[in-house]
């Protein structure tokens, strides 16, 4: 079974901090995708990397996928009580079945006013 | 613009029950896929289906039944429920192979 580790498994920072959570796998993975959610609600797609060693930037937030495609971090600059959420990291497998991801156990974040 | 839609959206029932979770997309989407989310495991693939009448196992199977005879419907069957069973189960969709999912809103399911 594979796994995407996520590291910390809670965080609780004050307002204008800054922050990285970490994804991590024995696995290599062709895409991997960022979700935010929010307690009551689905989680939401932030951001797809493809290519090795790719960052992207969403406002705030810098997502980056390993050169390996085995990892990938997202920082977030100036935290705000708006980006409060659970942050989940998904993998999606060279060859394998149609658009199943593999999820990782998830980094919950509070962000104090 | 509804999207996709769950229900219910909290459900209680006894050991030995069956129970069905409702999910309904706008989107015509060709796939759809239900998982269960518990604490220290994320979310767990349980049965994805790529287009109507055609199913197939995720991760973790094992006493769920799926169905998918209108391309917008994909209801998931607990068949005699068990406590084990109790979670947070999201539907989602997907409009192609390679195209982001999108998520509902979840059901909470407790199972005494």
């Amino acid at each position: 079974t594979q796994l995407l580790e996520q590291s910390p498994q809670f965080l609780s920072i004050q307002e204008g901090e800054n922050l990285t959570v970490y994804c991590n796998s024995s696995s290599v993975f062709s895409s991997l995708q960022w979700y935010r959610q929010e307690p009551g609600e689905g989680p939401v797609l932030l951001v797809t990397v493809v290519t090795g060693g790719e960052v992207k930037k969403l406002k705030r937030l810098t997502f980056q996928f390993g050169d390996a495609r085995k990892d990938s971090s997202l920082h977030i600059t100036a935290a705000q009580p708006g980006d409060t959420g659970l942050y989940l990291c998904a993998g999606k497998n060279y060859g394998g079945a149609t658009n199943k991801l593999i999820f990782g156990t998830g980094t919950l974040l509070a962000v104090q006013p | 613009d509804a999207g996709i839609t769950q229900s219910p959206r909290y459900k209680i029932t006894e050991t030995g029950r069956q129970v069905t979770l409702m999910c309904h997309q706008t989107w015509s989407h060709s796939y759809m896929f239900w998982y269960r989310q518990d604490l220290g495991h994320g979310l767990r693939l349980i049965y994805y289906s790529a287009a109507a009448d055609i199913t197939d196992k995720g991760e973790v199977p094992d006493g769920y039944v799926v169905s998918r005879s209108k391309t917008e419907n994909f209801p998931l069957t607990l068949e005699s429920a068990t406590r084990s069973q109790t979670s947070v189960y999201f539907c989602a969709s997907s409009v192609s192979e390679n195209q982001p999912q999108h998520f509902g809103d979840g059901t909470r399911l407790s199972i005494l």
